[in-house]
């Protein structure tokens, strides 16, 4: 139990599909983020939340739309995908104060995402 | 630019062994945050420690510790007498103390394989 609750777990979905990714903390955080694990490549930092306001946006392709309801959801809103974006994409939470960054992130178990 | 690099991709070792991580990091920041997390099969990365850019002493939690040399721009994880249930992918990450943006930068990462 991490905290930081993932689904779907795998998802596999054609490239005309519409489907979405949810996150949910339950640590009481303030930030919240989206990243992208792939084959061979560092993790990279897709988007983050602080206070349900999106503070990063890392030159994500617009198939890509994450929405932040409330500090403890979070959304990625996936559409017409390429078969490069097959990859686990990870959500983390931290509690933020100020520009401080000294907090650790913490991650969910990820969504494992296949398109075919 | 920030950068943190794990020039071992993968490292085996007998159950029992001692094992070392290496972890090398750049940075203009004077003051800066150094995590590992430890990512085993099940996806989820796990948070095992911060250090901050001006606290140089090292660290033990029963059978890991860590080795932070801000002269060579290091911070290397031990494991000590090394189980089964320690392997998994090893993340080092950094993190500016003066950048607003929450950026985390991950290392590649390095699998450790135990064997019994």
């Amino acid at each position: 139990e991490t905290g930081v609750t993932q689904t779907p777990r795998h998802l596999v979905m054609g490239m005309t599909n519409k489907k979405s990714l949810k996150c949910e903390q339950h640590l009481g955080h303030n930030a919240m983020y989206w990243y992208k694990q792939s084959a061979k490549k560092p993790l990279e930092l897709m988007f983050v939340y602080n206070f349900k306001e999106q503070t990063e946006n890392n030159s994500v392709p617009s198939r890509f739309s994450p929405e932040c309801p409330n500090s403890s959801h979070l959304f990625l809103h996936l559409h017409t995908l390429q078969p490069e974006d097959s990859a686990l994409y990870l959500c983390a939470s931290s509690q933020e104060v100020g520009g401080g960054g000294n907090q650790p992130q913490h991650f969910g178990d990820g969504t494992r995402l296949s398109i075919l | 630019a920030q950068k943190v690099t794990q020039a071992q991709t993968e490292i085996s070792v007998v159950e029992k062994e001692d094992v070392t991580l290496d972890c090398v990091y750049e940075t203009r920041d004077t003051t800066y945050y150094l995590f590992w997390y430890k990512q085993p099969p099940s996806g989820e990365l796990v948070f095992l420690i911060r250090r901050n850019s001006f606290d140089e002493q090292n660290e033990i939690s029963g059978r890991y510790s860590w080795n932070f040399q801000k002269s060579t721009s290091s911070f290397n994880f031990t494991i000590t007498a090394s189980q089964v249930v320690d392997s998994a992918v090893y993340f080092c990450a950094l993190r500016g103390g003066m950048d607003s943006s929450y950026k985390l930068i991950f290392g590649s990462g390095t699998r450790l394989l135990v064997r019994p």
